[in-house]
């Protein structure tokens, strides 16, 4: 019983490049979330994806930012023209209802450098 | 909006000593409330949770009661291990997504 999984589990990508991320969720569950974690600090949601819907993407900054979780196939977090910034471990949990309540399982992590 | 206040680390202590580690919330709902660890390298792990006023989480000798009227979940064990060294997170969930604090680093020597 495979959990959350995560690739590539490290990334290094020069600025101006592309980063895709991937998440499958644990089997059964529908809902998505994706969270950044900068060096020594918490979690900061970012968006929240059913299959095909984004429910909720406050957390998502309004530029360079995507996210989709298609009917078939995994999750992935999309991130266009990565600056330095954008260094950070990006976290994808899975529940397998949404609401308050629900535990979420929490992935590896992928790190990504930008260079 | 919703948010999550926890102790500022690193907390150092020796094996055995007894451990707390404070966090208070701010929501406009009833939210259910999470403590999670994460070990160096790894995602994080669901350590307990309670979903209700005066709810008690318990896993692996540790402990943290729902405090609606201090507006609290404390985490608290009375004798650490050198292999609970990790980072801790309070969070809640209050509409399905969930907000955490920023996270305390405990190392326990031997």
């Amino acid at each position: 019983n495979a959990g959350v999984m995560q690739n590539p589990r490290h990334l290094v990508r020069r600025r101006g490049q592309e980063a895709r991320l991937r998440c499958s969720p644990m089997k059964g569950h529908s809902h998505v979330y994706w969270y950044r974690q900068l060096p020594e600090e918490g979690l900061k949601f970012m968006v929240y994806l059913q299959k095909e819907n984004i429910i909720d993407e406050s957390g998502m900054p309004k530029e360079r930012f995507s996210a989709e979780f298609p009917k078939e196939g995994p999750s992935i977090l999309r991130i266009q023209q990565v600056v330095r910034g954008d260094s950070a471990a990006y976290f994808c949990a899975s529940s397998p209802q949404g609401g308050q309540g629900h535990e979420q399982y929490f992935g590896p992590g992928t790190r990504l450098t930008v260079t | 909006g919703d948010s999550v206040t926890q102790m500022e680390g690193p907390v150092t202590l020796s094996e055995e000593a007894f451990l707390t580690i404070n966090c208070t919330y701010t929501a406009t709902g009833y939210p259910s409330l999470f403590w999670y660890v994460q070990y160096p390298g790894e995602g994080l792990q669901l350590l307990l949770k309670a979903t209700k006023a005066d709810d008690k989480g318990s896993n692996k000798g540790f402990e943290a009661t729902y405090r609606k009227e201090t507006t609290s979940f404390h985490l608290e064990k009375g004798s650490v291990q050198v292999s609970d060294s990790a980072v801790y997170f309070c969070a809640l969930s209050d509409q399905g997504d969930m907000r955490f604090g920023a996270g305390t680093r405990l190392t326990v020597k031997p």
